[in-house]
Order: structure tokens, then C-alpha cells, then sequence
């Protein structure tokens, strides 16, 4: 069965600091895979997508099969990026989304 | 529109009544999504609608739950005779189009409380 894990359901660091939450995927096929944020009082949004091979914020992501990893990753986290992290995979070609069930990061001063 | 619109933004109802809630995607999308948000939780796919017609419904929970949409527009979600455990943020997305990396636009929910 496909499903998503993200193990910390919190995670807090200071500013400066690295940061990296943790997504473990189970997929059969070939998957794709993004990250969405929530930030307070937004809506939730796209922040990257693995195919994409992006920094966003200075956010990156690596695919690892391997593993079945797909850890979001950051070397100097800032207050701003204080929000709800969420993994997602892209399951089959009917394009419908799982997610994890978040990871809430704060950053504090 | 600008983005996903959802209404109503909140709606407290009582154990056994009917709800519907409603998503107005953007304009030219037509790939439509709801999901369901309960507290703590992380997001659970309810439904998935590709134009008019839904090819996976596979997260509905029960036969209490339906929806439908019109027009390649608007969708509306339906929760009969609701149970406590209807409780949660109901979140609809909308998309280009299916099977691509294309990125899912969310409304901002529509908060349904329970009593």
C-alpha cells in the first residue's frame, strides 16, 4: 500500500541552525514526490516538487530510492520558515496526492 | 477567480443533520480534490474529480459522504446524517489537469464542527 511517514510530528530549532524533516515514502511504481507548507493563517501551498530538482527558500530535497526518502532539508533555518511541513506523493497516473501528517517546525530567535 | 474558493468558511451543525459544503476551483482547472483534516491529523484524500466525473472515490469514508460536480466548476461535497467524527477541516484543491506534476491550489477549508 502507498503511504507517507513523516515521524516527527514536531520540530524545534533556533535560527541558524540546520534543519531537515524527515519523509519516508512506501510506493511500488515510480514515484513522485513534493513537499507542501502551511504557513499561520495561509493556505496551504506547493513549496517543491522532487522532479523539479529546485531550491525554494533555500529549501532542497533529494529522491532516495534506496531509502525511500525524500527529506526536506535546509543548512541555516530562519524564523519565517516556521510553519506545517507536509510530504506527498503523487500516487499512480490518476494524479491524486497522499500525505503524511505533518511535521510543525518552529524556529525560534 | 484568484484562488480556491470554499464556503461556508466554518459550520457548526447538529449530530444527524445533513451538510454541504461547497468549492469553487480556479477558473480552467480541471482536476478537483477534497480532502479532510481532522485535528492532530494528517491530510486524508476523500475524493478526486477529473472534469465531471470522479475516478477515484476511494477515500470516502462511508455512503453518508457523496459528491458531484457541475460544469467542470463548482463541486460540492455532502455529509448525511453527520456523526461526531464528521469533525474536521474539509480541504478542496484544484489543478490543471491529472497525472502530471502540476501543483495542487488549496482553499483554505471549511471548518465543520460537530455537536
Amino acid at each position: 500500500a502507498q503511504r507517507v511517514t513523516q515521524p516527527e510530528k514536531l520540530l524545534s530549532v533556533f535560527k541558524g541552525a540546520p534543519v531537515e524533516l524527515k519523509c519516508n515514502y512506501s510506493y511500488s511504481g515510480s514515484p513522485e514526490l513534493f513537499w507542501y507548507v502551511q504557513y499561520s493563517r495561509q493556505r496551504l501551498q506547493l513549496l517543491l516538487r522532487h522532479i523539479s530538482r529546485e531550491s525554494i527558500k533555500g529549501f532542497t530535497a533529494d529522491l532516495n530510492k534506496g531509502e525511500t526518502s525524500f527529506h526536506l532539508k535546509k543548512p541555516f533555518a530562519q524564523e519565517e520558515d516556521s510553519a506545517m511541513y507536509y510530504c506527498a506523493l503523487k500516487r499512480g497516473s490518476q494524479g491524486n496526492l497522499i500525505f503524511g501528517k505533518g511535521t510543525k517546525l518552529s524556529v525560534k530567535p | 477567480g484568484a484562488g480556491v474558493s470554499q464556503s461556508p468558511s466554518n459550520k457548526v451543525t447538529e449530530k444527524g443533520k445533513d451538510v454541504e459544503l461547497r468549492c469553487d476551483p480556479i477558473s480552467g482547472h480541471t482536476a478537483l480534490y477534497w480532502y479532510r483534516q481532522r485535528l492532530g491529523q494528517g491530510l486524508e484524500f476523500l475524493i478526486y474529480f477529473q472534469g465531471n466525473s470522479a475516478p477515484d472515490k476511494s477515500g470516502l469514508p462511508s455512503d453518508r459522504f457523496s459528491a458531484e460536480r457541475t460544469g467542470e466548476s463548482v463541486s460540492t461535497l455532502t455529509i448525511q446524517r453527520t456523526q461526531q467524527e464528521d469533525s474536521a477541516v474539509y480541504l478542496c484543491a484544484s489543478s490543471l489537469a491529472r497525472g502530471t506534476a502540476l501543483p495542487l491550489h488549496f482553499g483554505n477549508g471549511t471548518r465543520l464542527t460537530v455537536t
